[in-house]
């Protein structure tokens, strides 16, 4: 398997623009996480979905970031409008979900966005 | 409110020597544990967990302590190696009281082993 893919890989754009960020998860896996990691805060939670339904989206800081994941294989993050301090590595992961303990999260490479 | 926290934002030691990096966490319904590494330019890998039924788990020269009444657990390396050199990212997750995998991470120390 290829892993984790996102895309893209670098994200420059300037503020006021919409960024949309691509994720497509492991086959198989049930649960897709985006994460945001920032220098002050690691890595915080966005929102994750279970069978391509959000789950949790109480970690998305605002109206701005929207994410949906029409189908098992794809993704997306949305921020509109984009603002400087919008700048990050986001990344997504997947998993099988938890059984008798939680699954290992398999990460994505991130994409690194820079909002000027 | 960072629930999991890593105070130490660096550390670096001899190689062969220890590494042993700390988290502390605030959450009393934290009851699993993960330790995840990151090089750069590339996404988190799972490295060792453990339960709070359990304080020590032992994987290789990765060993990670959980000292539940003080909310704290440390990741031992021994020997470290230069190739250990890296961001270690605490997280915890309440599955067991959530029924959700869901990973808290903190902020992250990065490990530089010189050789």
């Amino acid at each position: 398997d290829a892993g984790v893919i996102q895309s893209p890989r670098h994200e420059v754009t300037e503020m006021g623009q919409e960024v949309t960020l691509r994720c497509k998860p492991i086959s198989g896996h049930d649960y897709l996480f985006w994460y945001r990691q920032t220098m002050m805060r690691g890595l915080e939670l966005l929102i994750y979905f279970n069978n391509n339904v959000p789950i949790d989206d109480s970690g998305m800081p605002e109206d701005r970031f929207s994410a949906k994941m029409p189908n098992a294989s794809f993704s997306t993050l949305k921020i509109q409008p984009s603002e400087p301090r919008d700048s990050a590595v986001y990344f997504c992961a997947s998993s099988l979900g938890w059984g008798l303990e939680p699954y290992e999260q398999y990460f994505g490479p991130g994409t690194r966005l820079t909002v000027t | 409110d960072q629930q999991v926290k890593q105070n130490s934002p660096s550390l670096s030691v001899q190689e062969g020597r220890i590494s042993i990096l700390n988290c502390d966490y605030t959450n009393s319904m934290f009851d699993y544990f993960l330790w995840y590494k990151k090089y750069p330019a590339e996404g988190p890998t799972f490295l060792i967990s453990i339960s709070s039924i359990k304080d020590k788990n032992e994987d290789g020269r990765f060993t990670v302590f959980l000292n539940k009444s003080a909310k704290h657990l440390s990741l031992h390396i021994v020997p470290s190696q230069p190739g250990d050199s890296a961001v270690y990212f605490c997280a915890a997750s309440a599955w067991g009281s959530s029924n959700t995998g869901k990973l808290i991470f903190g902020q992250g120390t990065t490990l530089q082993v010189k050789p």
